[in-house]
């Protein structure tokens, strides 16, 4: 089947201090991966995306690199802010009959940057 | 205005009830879907559009109805709520046909079922 493992939460961190959060996914052919945000009170945003082997997904600063041998799809960042904190999704998309994706989501972990 | 709008932003009834959640969206997407969120279980897919024509199960649609009644409007319907169905639910659109499409979220319904 299909499934996103996410690192448990919750983390805290300092303000400028290195980012991973890990996610590994178990997919039946060849998914494509994303990291959804959300903020307090709002609904999910797309962070970035990976739609192929080595590919690197990055935007605002985070990064995450499609690695299939180790089905990982890891997100980074190098010096953190306190605007960062909030749950962060890992995802993989398969498509389904007639064209559409499924999104199948990991357990969320929640983020929380002290100043 | 948000391009995906969820009615209401919080919900409380009582187990037995009938309560129907709105969706609306400006984006002109044909892909409309519902899912719920629950504490460490991520979002699950209850229900997806595909056009107005169009509905299919998600993963847990057990005690869910939906109805695409536009393009744009997609209701999400629990026939006689119980506790267990207290969740954060929410709708998401997307416009492509690929598996990279990304998904717009609306912003969520708190439901609470006592």
């Amino acid at each position: 089947g299909n499934s996103v493992t996410q690192m448990e939460g919750p983390v805290t961190l300092s303000e400028e201090a290195f980012l991973t959060i890990n996610c590994t996914y178990t997919a039946t052919g060849y998914p494509s991966l994303f990291w959804y945000v959300q903020y307090p009170g709002e609904g999910l945003q797309l962070l970035l995306k990976a739609t192929k082997a080595d590919d690197k997904g990055s935007n605002k600063g985070f990064e995450a690199t499609y690695r299939k041998e180790t089905t990982s799809f890891h997100l980074e960042k190098g010096s953190v802010q306190v605007s960062d904190s909030a749950v962060y999704f890992c995802a993989l998309s398969i498509a389904i009959i007639q064209g559409a994706q499924k999104l199948v989501f990991g357990q969320g972990t929640r983020l929380t940057i002290n100043p | 205005d948000a391009d995906v709008t969820q009615t209401p932003r919080n919900r409380i009834t009582k187990t037995g009830k009938r309560i129907m959640l709105e969706c609306s969206q400006t984006k002109g997407h044909d892909r409309m879907y519902w899912y719920r969120q629950d504490p460490g279980l991520g979002l699950r897919l209850i229900y997806y559009s595909f056009d107005v024509k169009d509905i299919n199960k998600g993963e847990i649609s057990d005690g869910y109805s939906v109805s695409r009644q536009a393009q744009a409007k997609f209701s999400l319907s629990l026939e006689s709520a119980i506790p267990n169905q207290t969740a954060l639910y929410f709708c998401a659109t997307s416009g492509g046909r690929s598996a990279n499409e990304k998904l717009f979220f609306g912003s969520g319904t708190q439901l609470s079922v006592l």
